[in-house]
């Protein structure tokens, strides 16, 4: 039980254009997911948290416009970078808990490589 | 502020020895703790959590990790790593609002 599907796991993308990476939980319903960032070598950096049907709570310094998350269902949640550059370039990670529980879990992850 | 410390950047052992993982948190209440795995290119894997209890918790993959409450501290330990166990390994302590706090991590190498 509690899996987290995420898809693409690995993305290539012009500069400019936008990619759009879903995160899915398979088997519970995912009241709050969560967006990461991952830098190599480095630790998981918080995004962003999404509870469902709510606009998603922005870390400091994260660019809400430039990384659009959408939690429309409980089993859903999107994050879309827009007019993508090669900063942008990094692994992306998504992860969801259920209401009530203390336990987060997370996807295999999409690498976006922008070019 | 809630922090997460895992001194180790890299550890290497041998297989089929022991092995200790450290971590030290700073949270002003209760801490909820766990401990993720993740291979190269993966998400992470969930190996152990403390909420409440008996302080020595079991895991997946032969993993245990003790809670010390005077020492912030939430080892994780496996008393004989295979050459599988190589990965990455953080800490991470939970809030009240579910938002998750993770250490540095610690890359393990284990040599045959």
């Amino acid at each position: 039980g509690a899996v987290v599907s995420q898809h693409p796991s690995w993305v290539i993308c012009k500069s400019g254009t936008s990619v759009k990476i879903e995160c899915r939980s398979l088997d519970f319903q995912a009241t709050t997911m969560f967006w990461y960032r991952q830098f190599p070598k480095q630790s998981l950096m918080l995004m962003a948290t999404s509870n469902e049907g709510s606009k998603a709570t922005y870390e400091q310094g994260v660019e809400k416009d430039k990384f659009l998350i959408n939690h429309a269902s409980l089993t859903l949640s999107t994050l879309t970078v827009t007019s993508a550059h090669p900063e942008d370039s990094s692994f992306y990670i998504c992860s969801a808990s259920e209401l009530g529980q203390r336990i987060q879990y997370f996807g295999a992850g999409t690498r976006l490589s922008v070019l | 502020a809630q922090s997460v410390t895992q001194p180790d950047i890299h550890i290497t052992v041998s297989e089929g020895a022991s092995l200790e993982l450290r971590c030290n948190y700073s949270y002003g209440a209760t801490p909820y703790l766990f401990w993720y795995v993740q291979s190269p290119g993966q998400g992470l894997q969930l190996l152990l959590k403390y909420f409440s209890g008996d302080t020595l918790v079991q895991g997946i993959k032969g993993f245990e990790a003790e809670f010390k409450r005077s020492q912030s501290s939430f080892n994780l330990r496996k008393p004989s790593v295979h050459w599988s166990d190589a990965a990455e390994y953080f800490c991470a302590v939970g809030d009240t609002g579910n938002q998750f706090y993770f250490g540095t991590g610690t890359s393990l190498t284990v040599i045959p």
